[in-house]
């Protein structure tokens, strides 16, 4: 069965500090790979998609990047973290336009 | 219009009765439509798919799709304390698309 980590599940970061998130999926092949961020009492906001290795796909341009190094694995980064970027952050899989499945997310404050 | 929008506010309901939610979408063209359940601090977890029009049912939860009037509906009968979380609907878009967006949720709260 198909299995998705993500960590870590919390973490406090200084304004101005980097930050590199990572998600790994178990049990599938070539799937798409999601980031989306949860602000306090607000919706699912699309980061970055991508449908391949080396293949991101960008929803809003900001002080965050993602890569994929390999077929199962998804990383968030930033060179400087800003106090907006707090919030909980998702990684997803899904195989093509199909339901996706969540991580259990990192919920990331910026002090 | 935003994508994937769900503009009703908190819904309270009584234990047993039917808590119904909606979701409109703005492309035409979307294929697939799904509902998560969120819990306090937890990740979503999905509930429904829904790809054709009509309804489609599991358990207490039905989902209604209709494309032509691009809405989808979630009932859920018999409404239990458990069912207390914030629900999101999500649309994938044209086939071959392979973005996910969600709407920004509904909270649900259902009174012993």
């Amino acid at each position: 069965s198909q299995t998705i980590h993500q960590w870590p599940a919390t973490l406090v970061q200084p304004v101005g500090s980097p930050l590199s998130l990572e998600c790994t999926v178990e049990g599938t092949s070539n799937p798409n790979l999601y980031w989306y961020r949860q602000a306090a009492g607000r919706g699912l906001q699309l980061l970055f998609y991508s449908v391949g290795i080396g293949q991101i796909s960008s929803e809003v341009p900001q002080n965050l990047s993602a890569s994929r190094p390999q077929d199962r694995q998804f990383i968030l980064s930033s060179k400087k973290l800003l106090l907006s970027d707090s919030g909980f952050y998702l990684c997803a899989w899904s195989v093509r336009p199909t339901e996706a499945f969540f991580g259990q997310g990192t919920r990331l404050t910026v002090v | 219009q935003k994508e994937v929008e769900q503009n009703s506010g908190p819904l309270s309901v009584p234990e047993g009765a039917i808590a119904s939610l909606n979701c409109t979408y703005s492309d035409r063209g979307s294929q697939s439509f799904f509902w998560y359940r969120q819990y306090s601090g937890k990740s979503p977890e999905l509930i429904m798919s829904i790809y054709s029009n009509g309804d489609k049912e599991d358990g207490r939860f039905t989902a209604q799709l209709n494309k032509a009037s691009q809405y989808v509906s979630l009932l859920i009968r018999d409404s239990q304390p458990s069912d207390s979380a914030t629900y999101l609907c999500a649309v994938n878009g044209r086939y071959g698309n392979n973005r996910l967006a969600f709407g920004k949720g509904n909270q649900v709260v259902v009174i012993p």
